[in-house]
């Protein structure tokens, strides 16, 4: 039963290249999440979806672009990476919402930006 | 804007010493109170949800409770697979959820 899947787990970029993150679940899920997560901080969220097709803006989502064209499936790209995103980027699936509380999470993907 | 405060930032326990978490929220129009479990590593895990004030939720050595202004997370009788870092999480009216810092607990045998 593999719920939330990320993948990479590890990537090393340097300033100004592009990459995607992949997230991919198998529980059905209409909506998708990413968070970022950086030290001292709570989980920020990036960009989310509530169903296939369909994406809208976080806190913070300066810096990323995402797509859904499967319902199984939610992209994360950089177009142009900086220091500022090195992070850990947590993706997220649930089926209702934020409505009970219980978002189900990736392993997530530890970006460095040199 | 909405704010959610975990204290201590870390705490370490003995084994069989229980202890509480505190995490003090300002969410607007508050719509559910979440608590995660986070392993080293790994991305957080469910563990309660609580909609209103004087709720209690158990789970094995865990108990959550809620009041108006703050959320606690009892662990009674530790042990070292309690060791973790726990997660508190506001929803707010518009379905916004608000996250913690968290709290590191590391339990030693």
């Amino acid at each position: 039963n593999a719920g939330v899947t990320q993948t990479p787990k590890f990537r090393v970029l340097k300033t100004g290249q592009s990459m995607t993150l992949l997230c991919a679940q198998d529980m059905n899920h209409e909506y998708m999440y990413w968070y970022r997560q950086d030290p001292g901080m709570g989980l920020r969220l990036i960009h989310y979806s509530v169903g296939e097709g369909t994406t809208a803006k976080g806190e913070v989502p300066d810096g990323y672009n995402v797509s859904r064209l499967k319902k199984q499936n939610f992209l994360l790209g950089l177009e142009s990476a900086a220091p500022s995103q090195t992070s850990v980027y947590f993706c997220a699936s649930s089926y209702a919402g934020t409505l009970t509380g219980e978002l189900f999470f990736g392993e997530g993907s530890r970006l460095t930006v040199l | 804007e909405d704010q959610v405060t975990q204290s201590p930032e870390a705490l370490r326990l003995q084994e069989g010493e229980s202890s509480s978490l505190n995490c003090s929220y300002t969410v607007s129009g508050l719509r559910g109170l979440f608590w995660y479990r986070q392993d080293p590593g790994k991305g957080p895990e469910f563990l309660f949800t609580l909609y209103s004030a004087g709720e209690e939720k158990e789970k094995e050595r865990l108990k959550a409770t809620l009041t108006k202004k703050e959320s606690f997370l009892h662990i009674t009788a530790p042990k070292p697979e309690d060791s973790a870092t726990y997660l508190c999480v506001g929803r707010a009216a518009g379905n916004k959820l608000t996250f913690g810092g968290g709290t590191r607990v590391l339990v030693k045998p």
